[in-house]
């Protein structure tokens, strides 16, 4: 069975700061891995994908994530953040089957 | 663009009344998925779907059914609703195992 954990439930930075939230995940066999992005009222938005290749992996809005398989990490990362992405950032593996599971999420606050 | 629609938005409904949650996708995808979210506890999933009349339990199955007549439509019914089925309910869709895409949520709210 696959896991997901976030390890920050609440992440606070002021614009302009780099921010990371970290994700580690646990599965017995190779993984596909996703960040997505939940702004208030809406459903989730499809951020970056990790299927395979390199482990360094450029999404929209500026994010980026980064692959460690031994350190069963995907850890999500924005140099410079803007109040704009003030929102819940979800973190999801799937095994290549149909199936995602979700982490609990972290939700992100930008201050001016 | 992918497009799913979930019918409502906000949906009040009483303990005990039948609820029909509607899911539909323009993008001919096989599979689609209904999902709770509740705070501190991430995206569920309730059950799923991967061509029509097919179904499987998700992780959180009981006091749900799904029904899945047409490729593009994918309805989740609360047999007799509870208290604690309040929550955000969003579906999804994707082709193969392809990312998700997601509809905009329906908040149901039991009294």
């Amino acid at each position: 069975a696959q896991s997901v954990t976030q390890l920050d439930s609440q992440v606070p930075v002021f614009e302009e700061a780099p921010v990371e939230l970290r994700c580690n995940y646990s599965s017995s066999v190779s993984v596909y891995l996703f960040w997505y992005v939940q702004y208030p009222n809406q459903g989730l938005q499809l951020l970056l994908k990790y299927l395979s290749g390199s482990t360094l992996v450029k999404g929209i809005n500026g994010f980026e994530a980064e692959f460690n398989k031994s350190q069963t990490s995907f850890h999500l990362r924005k140099p410079s953040v803007h109040i704009s992405d003030t929102a819940e950032y979800f973190c999801a593996v799937s095994d290549g089957a149909q199936k995602l599971v979700f982490g609990q999420g972290t939700r992100l606050t930008i201050n001016p | 663009d992918v497009k799913v629609t979930q019918s409502s938005r906000y949906l009040v409904k009483r303990t005990g009344e039948k609820v029909f949650l509607e899911c539909v996708q323009d993008m001919d995808h096989e599979n689609m998925f209904w999902y709770r979210q509740d705070p501190g506890l991430g995206l569920r999933l309730i059950y799923f779907s991967y061509d029509v009349k097919m179904k499987e339990k998700g992780d959180i199955p009981e006091g749900y059914s799904v029904s899945r007549e047409k490729k593009e439509r994918f309805s989740l019914i609360l047999e007799s609703a509870s208290t604690n089925q309040t929550s955000m309910y969003l579906c999804a869709s994707n082709h193969r195992a392809g990312p998700q895409h997601f509809g905009d949520g329906t908040r149901l709210s039991i009294l």
